[in-house]
């Protein structure tokens, strides 16, 4: 069975520092693309990171430079850096399993989230 | 890169069908998923590529693509279908996903 467990959420200050973590068991992040996705509440969904199985990264314009995506294949754990945080960061986080076929990319699993909550 | 329209807000009475919009120039050259996603849950994936349906999904939902419209079609509605539902592309150039945002279905 496929699992992915966000953990590491709670209340940061403004302009502070946290990291986030997905335990993932069920498949291996080594051969697999992975993301984070976000929800602000009442929000929509929003795209934050990606990190290829070979290792390369790519970022929304909006967490670009303060964010850091980053996976430790040994532990079969995903994590997101998250600094300089901003109110507007405040949001579920969620970490997703990628599939690719046919030249197009989508979301075959989904953790249940973390919320992170950034306040003054 | 792509911005996804969706309708903010779709109704259908039981038993009726369903439509949800998502539009962007061209959308029908790449592939197109649709998400579900219910109150105070993660999203579940509900049709991939267009129009396939994962495993456990009713044959009920169907998806097409077409010119500069992508379509999630829910036949004979029921209350257990209400819920958000967001659309989303790859975009291979940036390698960003995309999201549309978001369509509320309410079953009357």
């Amino acid at each position: 069975e496929v699992q992915l467990v966000e953990t590491g959420g709670g209340l940061i200050h403004l302009g502070g520092s946290r990291r986030l973590s997905c335990e993932v068991s069920g498949f291996s992040i080594s051969n697999n693309y992975m993301n984070w996705v976000r929800q602000a509440p009442g929000k929509g969904l929003e795209w934050l990171s990606v990190i290829y199985s070979a290792g390369s990264t790519f970022y929304a314009d909006s967490v670009k430079g303060r964010f850091t995506i980053s996976k430790d294949n040994s532990k079969n754990t995903l994590y997101l850096q998250l600094n300089d945080l901003r109110a507007d960061d405040t949001a579920v986080y969620y970490c997703a399993s990628v599939y690719c076929t046919s030249g197009s990319c989508y979301i075959d699993y989904w953790g249940q989230g973390v919320l992170v909550t950034v306040s003054a | 890169s792509y911005v996804l329209t969706q309708p903010p807000s779709v109704s259908a009475a039981p038993g009726k069908t369903a439509r949800i919009t998502c539009g962007t120039p061209t959308i029908g050259t790449t592939g197109v998923h649709w998400y579900q996603q219910k109150p105070g849950q993660a999203p579940t994936l509900v049709i991939c590529l267009d129009t396939e349906r994962p495993s456990g999904i009713p044959e009920r939902f169907s998806g097409s693509n077409s010119g500069n419209t992508a379509t999630l079609t829910i036949s004979r509605v029921e209350v257990g279908d209400e819920a958000d539902y967001y659309c989303q592309v790859w975009d291979s150039r940036s390698d960003h996903w995309v999201f549309g945002g978001g369509t509320k279905l309410t079953v009357l």
